[in-house]
């Protein structure tokens, strides 16, 4: 089935470094791609999304482009806040039956020091 | 506040026991979707519901069984629990697009139920 990998965590970084994590996907056809942000003691939020080719989600300085060519999604921002430390999660849409149900990695925890 | 409410936030109960889950989704989302989430597992999807019906079954346990009532909220409900039981289920809601549209929507989360057996 359609399926993420992202790379594992945790990766820590000093402030106003730039960030990179890395996810590609296993996918029969043309899903959407989404990335999400856990932050400690709550429920997932959508951080951005892309539904196409080429496409590029952007959101709180954040971006990633769906690359179809190399199936990947990857998320980057130039310059990490301490506020920014998290667990984000790449995500794709299969389709079912009619539905649409969002599959997740497995997470990638991000530290930023001061 | 997602708009997503999940009740109670957390549950401490023995092995054995039966417990229930309850979420309440976005004004307007007719779908929920149950996850669990554990160190080992990452986040499982369990279960869809929308308008009611079931729509779609992932990785759930017989133990486990759902539901989506008229109003729209869900209840998961977990019995005879074990000890690997133990973890964090989220509910998250969505608006539906029609049947072969490319989905541009993403889910909205609740904070989820942190269950622990003992």
């Amino acid at each position: 089935g359609d399926s993420v990998t992202q790379m594992e965590g945790p990766v820590t970084l000093s402030e106003e470094a730039f960030l990179t994590i890395n996810c590609t996907y296993t996918a029969t056809g043309y899903p959407s791609l989404f990335w999400y942000v856990q932050y400690p003691g709550e429920g997932l939020q959508l951080l951005l999304k892309a539904t196409k080719a080429d496409d590029k989600g952007s959101n709180k300085g954040f971006e990633a482009t769906y690359r179809k060519e190399t199936t990947s999604f990857h998320l980057e921002k130039g310059s990490v806040q301490v506020s920014d430390s998290a667990v984000y999660f790449c995500a794709l849409n299969w389709s079912t039956g009619g539905s649409y149900i969002p599959t997740f990695g497995r997470g990638t925890s991000l530290i930023v020091h001061p | 506040d997602s708009g997503v409410t999940q009740t109670p936030k957390h549950l401490i109960t023995a092995t054995g026991q039966r417990v229930t889950l309850r979420c309440s989704p976005r004004s307007g989302d007719l779908s929920v979707y149950w996850y669990q989430q554990s160190l080992d597992q990452g986040l499982q999807f369990l279960i869809q519901y929308y308008n009611g019906e079931e729509r779609a079954k992932g990785n759930i346990l017989e133990r486990f069984s759902a539901q989506q009532f008229p109003d729209l909220h869900s209840e998961l409900n977990l019995s005879s629990l074990e000890l690997g039981d133990s973890a964090l289920y989220f509910c998250a809601s969505s608006v539906d697009p029609p049947t072969g549209t490319v989905f541009p929507h993403g889910y909205t989360f609740g904070s989820g139920t942190r269950l622990t057996v003992v």
